[in-house]
């Protein structure tokens, strides 16, 4: 069955730490995968695609087959990347998104 | 451009009653698809539309249901409510072939 597992609910860092937020999925094929960010009172939007193998805003992801995972780092956080963020897996059929549980990222002063 | 839009953002309706939540994707995005979103399950796929046809359904029950218009508006409706409906509704748009789906704010709706 297709699945993404976020392990955990909540990541408290201090600002200037190393943040990665974990992500494994179950899939077979060849996964799409993607970060979808959500900040306080704002829509939940895209941070970035696996395909794409972009940083934005600081914030990278590396696609591992062989541990099926997709985790999120950053080298330093911010205040400002305090928000939920979502694993998303593309279902092989048109637009459906598989979201994990969600991350809540708090990064402290 | 304006992003997507969602009616009405709230609603609060009893068990049993049937709702009808709105969305507008973004102009020129022709697939829309819905999602509920609940403390327990997440973020959950209902379904997908695209060119006024249903292209992908979740694992939802038959009340849930929805349709789409020629200029790409889309409705849901759920009938039959029931306590464990209350949820936040999302509706996103996307241009066809491409990835990124965009959100709207959701509409909240509380089944008492």
């Amino acid at each position: 069955a297709q699945r993404v597992t976020q392990p955990e609910k909540l990541l408290s860092v201090f600002k200037g730490a190393p943040v990665e937020l974990k992500c494994n999925y179950s899939y077979s094929g060849s996964p799409e995968l993607f970060w979808y960010v959500q900040y306080s009172r704002q829509r939940l939007q895209l941070l970035l695609r696996h395909i794409s193998r972009e940083s934005i805003k600081g914030f990278t992801a590396d696609l591992n087959k062989g541990e099926t995972s997709f985790h999120l780092k950053k080298p330093f956080a911010q205040e400002e990347d305090s928000a939920m963020y979502y694993c998303a897996l593309k279902d092989n059929q048109g637009g459906k998104l598989i979201f994990g549980q969600g991350t809540e990222l708090s990064v402290k002063p | 451009k304006a992003g997507v839009t969602q009616t009405p953002r709230y609603l609060i309706k009893t068990r049993g009653q049937q709702v009808t939540l709105s969305c507008s994707p973004i102009s020129g995005h022709r697939s829309v698809s819905w999602y509920q979103q609940t403390p327990g399950q997440g973020l959950q796929f209902l379904f997908e539309y695209f060119s006024e046809t249903q292209r992908n359904k979740g694992n939802f029950p038959g009340r849930f249901s929805g349709r789409q218009f020629s200029n790409s508006r889309s409705e849901m409706n759920v009938s039959t409510l029931e306590l464990g409906d209350s949820a936040l509704y999302l509706c996103a748009s996307r241009v066809a072939g491409v990835d990124e789906q965009f959100f709207g704010p959701g509409t909240r709706l509380t089944v008492l």
